[in-house]
């Protein structure tokens, strides 16, 4: 099962900060911390990843607390296109590429 | 690069029923998988393979089938399709050589009903 808890759905108004939390209570040292989303069914997407630094690209932030066991993926400035599922996930990296998924949160962008 | 690709998009099949879905990429990444996601669920992981001739089990096995002849190729076999199986598929890969944290890529899915 998931190691991960997120709420199941928030809401966000277009141009305003998406702020979306994930629980990881349990996340050992080695684990990172990934973000992937899924737009209408189409293909999860990779957002970003971090292990213990707050990390930046060009899609999003990440916001890891010191103590690991949370974190929060911030959209800066959210778009209509922006609303999809999102999926907070932990591995190890290393050679355990398998991925596991929870239910996400649907973050709905509204107009 | 096209990335990961499936075909079929949509398949109709009814019970009892054999057919292969299947999953290309471009990339040469020694990692694939194929996931199903069932409505309102995430994704669960059915198979994978760590490159050519190497298969192993995910969480949800039975029922399918899978080999790794090529680096590029990992097709999903049904023997005997059945309602239970109905589902949307998506295959992913990455790399293996590179970074551990490299990410997975995922294609655009096949939606498969079983009557």
């Amino acid at each position: 099962d998931a190691k991960t808890t997120q709420p199941p759905s928030m809401d966000c108004a277009e141009g305003r900060a998406a702020n979306l939390p994930c629980n990881h209570s349990t996340i050992s040292g080695n684990e990172y911390v990934y973000w992937y989303r899924q737009i209408h069914s189409q293909g999860p997407q990779y957002i970003i990843h971090g292990l213990k630094n707050n990390e930046t690209n060009e899609m999003a932030s990440l916001i890891i607390t010191e103590d690991r066991k949370s974190s929060t993926l911030i959209l800066p400035h959210a778009t209509l296109r922006d609303t999809a599922v999102y999926y907070c996930i932990v591995n190890d990296g290393g050679s355990n590429y398998k991925l596991t998924f929870g239910k996400g949160t649907l973050l709905t962008v509204n107009p | 690069n096209a990335g990961v690709t499936q075909t079929p998009k949509f398949q109709v099949l009814k019970t009892g029923q054999s057919m292969t879905l299947q999953c290309a990429q471009d990339m040469n990444h020694e990692y694939m998988s194929w996931y199903r996601q069932d409505p309102g669920m995430g994704l669960r992981l059915i198979h994978y393979s760590v490159g050519a001739g190497i298969t192993d089990q995910g969480e949800v096995p039975n029922g399918y089938n899978v080999s790794r002849s090529t680096t590029e190729d990992f097709p999903l076999r049904l023997l005997s399709a059945a309602p239970s199986q109905t589902s949307v598929y998506f295959c992913a890969s990455r790399r293996t050589s590179g970074s551990s944290t490299d990410t997975q890529y995922f294609g655009p899915g096949t939606r498969l009903t079983v009557l």
